[in-house]
């Protein structure tokens, strides 16, 4: 199976100031139709999780621009460009790529400093 | 609006069993792949199971292949889990999913999830 290896696993952020989040996979992602299936999700305190980005940098639906995903190959990246509060909570990155099975990272908690 | 509501969690004994329904709204059930996800207690995401629109397959996590099963019921747009042989280690939340054209792009909706027990 795929391994994804999210970093930090925490994150303080001062409010206003940017954030990044590492994402890496054992295998490469990129499938057979020429996409490449990294997907993240937002889990703020006590909400189910939400889809923020698919395939690697398409924002959905009322999803800020502050946020946005890039990277290729194995390695992967999600930016809050400027942290607000409403962003604190876990986010997690999701390979479609080599499914079954689906396999997530494990997490990484932003909070603010 | 897309609405998923999970019911059927509780507490059960090791060994035992439960079976969790997600009843669907706002979107053509019979169209989309539907899933389940699980949260341990203070732990990150573990995907659990899938079933295709029509219910021609169905995909399992390894850690619940033989004890879980998948199904759906498009007439009433009602997705189930039936788990048997339960273990401690299945304590989690069940979070129902909806997948998007293709499960590869992971879930746009999710339910509000379902607490599951498994202690003596």
């Amino acid at each position: 199976d795929v391994v994804i290896t999210q970093s930090p696993l925490s994150l303080p952020v001062t409010l206003g100031q940017p954030a990044s989040i590492s994402c890496r996979s054992s295998q490469g992602l990129v499938y057979s139709d020429g996409n490449t299936y990294l997907n993240w999700f937002q889990q703020r305190p006590g909400q189910s999780p939400r889809r923020l980005i698919y395939k690697v940098s398409n924002r959905d639906s009322g999803v800020p621009d502050r946020f946005s995903g890039s990277g290729s190959g194995t390695d992967f990246t999600l930016k809050i460009s400027r942290v607000e509060a409403e962003d604190v909570g876990v986010y997690y990155c999701m390979q479609g790529t080599h499914w079954p099975p689906i396999t997530f990272g494990q997490g990484t908690r932003l909070e603010i400093k | 609006e897309v609405q998923l509501l999970e019911s059927g969690g509780g507490l059960v004994q090791p060994g035992g069993s439960l079976r969790l329904s997600c009843a669907a709204s706002g979107f053509t059930f019979s169209t989309y792949a539907m899933s389940w996800v699980r949260q341990a207690p203070g732990k990150g995401l573990e995907w659990v199971s899938t079933i295709t629109f029509n219910s021609d397959r169905t995909y399992y996590a390894d850690s619940v292949k033989g004890r879980f099963t998948i199904s759906r019921d498009n007439s009433e747009s009602t997705l189930f889990l039936e788990m048997n042989s339960l273990r401690a280690e299945d304590t989690a939340v069940y979070y129902c999913a909806k997948g998007v054209t293709t499960i590869r792009l992971g879930f746009d909706s999710w339910g509000q999830g379902t607490l599951v027990t498994v202690s003596s």
